[in-house]
């Protein structure tokens, strides 16, 4: 079965500093991955996309980074800030025709001053 | 910039009552999506559409059906809302290209009481 699995389920962390957030995915055959970030009370908003091809993609302090071979990927963000605070779901979709966005549970991510 | 808007930011309803929500997106997108996220369960896929009174099956489609008369608008309806359909209820569409993008909604926050 497609599944995607995030960690941890919630994070907290100080102003400033760094952190990394997982996914795992056994979705087979892979098109793509993505994160979103999403403010409570509000609909996702696209971090980064990558294909099976890309092993690392930045948007300013945010680096997602992809390992096909073992399914898994990561988001780094670096030197939070408080507006860092937010869910954030990865997102894996098939290659397969047909196959709809496989979405993990999210991370919630707390950044206190 | 792409905008997918949703009708209601928030809905009050009584158990039994039609409940109609809207969706349009202004990019000419052939895919749109209804999702409906609670907490601990992360989003999960009601309907979708690829195309202009073309309708699929999400993995939750019980209780909902769908009407795409026009490209731009997905409608969402709760036939005899229940108190299990509170939730908030996320539209999103689809581009075209080798990374799709998916472009959310703001969301509809809806309680049915």
């Amino acid at each position: 079965k497609n599944q995607v699995e995030q960690s941890p389920q919630s994070l907290i962390i100080l102003e400033g500093k760094n952190c990394t957030l997982q996914c795992n995915y056994t979705v087979s055959p892979f098109s793509n991955l993505r994160w979103y970030k999403q403010d409570t009370g509000r609909g996702p908003v696209s971090l980064t996309i990558m294909t099976f091809s890309e092993n690392t993609k930045s948007n300013g302090r945010y680096t997602a980074t992809l390992d096909a071979d073992t399914k898994q990927s990561s988001l780094h963000i670096t030197a939070s800030q408080l507006s860092d605070s937010a869910s954030y779901i990865c997102v894996v979709r098939g290659l397969q025709a047909g196959t709809a966005l496989i979405f993990g549970k999210g991370t919630t991510l707390s950044v206190s001053s | 910039d792409v905008k997918v808007t949703q009708s209601s930011r928030y809905l009050v309803k009584r158990t039994g009552e039609k409940v109609f929500l809207e969706c349009v997106q202004d990019m000419d997108h052939e895919n749109m999506f209804w999702y409906r996220q609670d907490p601990g369960l992360g989003l999960r896929l009601i309907y979708f559409s690829y195309d202009v009174k073309m309708k699929e099956k999400g993995d939750i489609p019980e209780g909902y059906s769908v009407s795409r008369e026009k490209k731009e608008r997905f409608s969402l309806i709760l036939e005899s809302a229940s108190t299990n359909q509170t939730s908030m209820y996320l539209c999103a569409s689809l581009s075209a290209g080798a990374a799709r993008e998916q472009y959310f909604g703001p969301g509809t926050r809806l309680t049915v009481t």
